[in-house]
């Protein structure tokens, strides 16, 4: 299917155990971000990645880990999950065009994490 | 640091009008913008705002933006129960980042 896609959609785990959450991008964006979604905080940039193995932290990388080999995919690791990492999780692209008058980020539908 | 405050949850009467707002602290940004997320859905923006601009519309919808205050908001004309839903204000500056209000949960009642 064309456009952006996660999975799983819901996902309920255990502390310390290792989960990740995969995100697939049809339009070959350059950019793609991961967010979490918390009651209170919005969305909080967890990684993002500017192209193919190129990655960086945003504003809670602690306990996430990235890797972005192929343009398309933008897996996001919990190593050792804890309690405190059961949010909501968004996966994002978009393009930075030449010229563009604004950066329309695109969302995909989400993964519900419980960690026990 | 830069930080988006929105009051989270709004309620209306269908047929009025809304008004979300939002309060932001980069004076720096270029772009300022409107998400919303529907229940179970991603966000999908809504409409944008360029920096040098006071208002724009786009049918319903009404972007008011005061830099001196750094204010913004976003108004609703005629709301209706569709529009029922999380709406995020969020700022950007010449990278392709964003961050992110806290949102509104916008309910509209019959």
């Amino acid at each position: 299917d064309a456009g952006i896609t996660q999975s799983p959609r819901y996902k309920i785990t255990e502390t310390g155990r290792q989960v990740t959450l995969m995100c697939h991008q049809t339009w070959s964006h350059s950019y793609m971000f991961w967010y979490r979604q918390d009651l209170g905080h919005g969305l909080r940039l967890i990684y993002y990645s500017a192209a193919a193995d190129i990655t960086d932290k945003g504003e809670v990388p602690d306990g996430y880990v990235v890797s972005r080999s192929k343009t398309e995919n933008f897996p996001l690791t919990l190593e050792s999950a804890t309690r405190s990492q059961t949010s909501v999780y968004f996966c994002a692209s978009s393009e930075q065009l030449a010229g563009a008058i604004y950066n329309e980020q695109f969302f995909g539908p989400g993964t519900r994490l419980t960690v026990l | 640091g830069e930080d988006v405050e929105q009051s989270l949850f709004l309620s209306v009467r269908e047929g009025d009008s809304s008004v979300i707002n939002c309060t932001y602290t980069d004076s720096s940004s270029t772009y300022l913008y409107w998400y919303k997320q529907e229940p179970g859905a991603g966000l999908q923006l809504l409409t944008y705002i360029f920096s040098n601009m006071d208002m724009k519309q786009d049918q319903r919808l009404t972007v008011l933006l005061n830099k001196k205050d750094k204010h913004l908001s976003l108004r609703i004309a005629d709301t209706q129960t569709g529009d029922s839903a999380i709406y995020f204000c969020a700022e950007g500056d010449n990278t392709d980042k964003l961050i992110f209000g806290t949102g509104t949960r916008l309910q509209v009642f019959p």
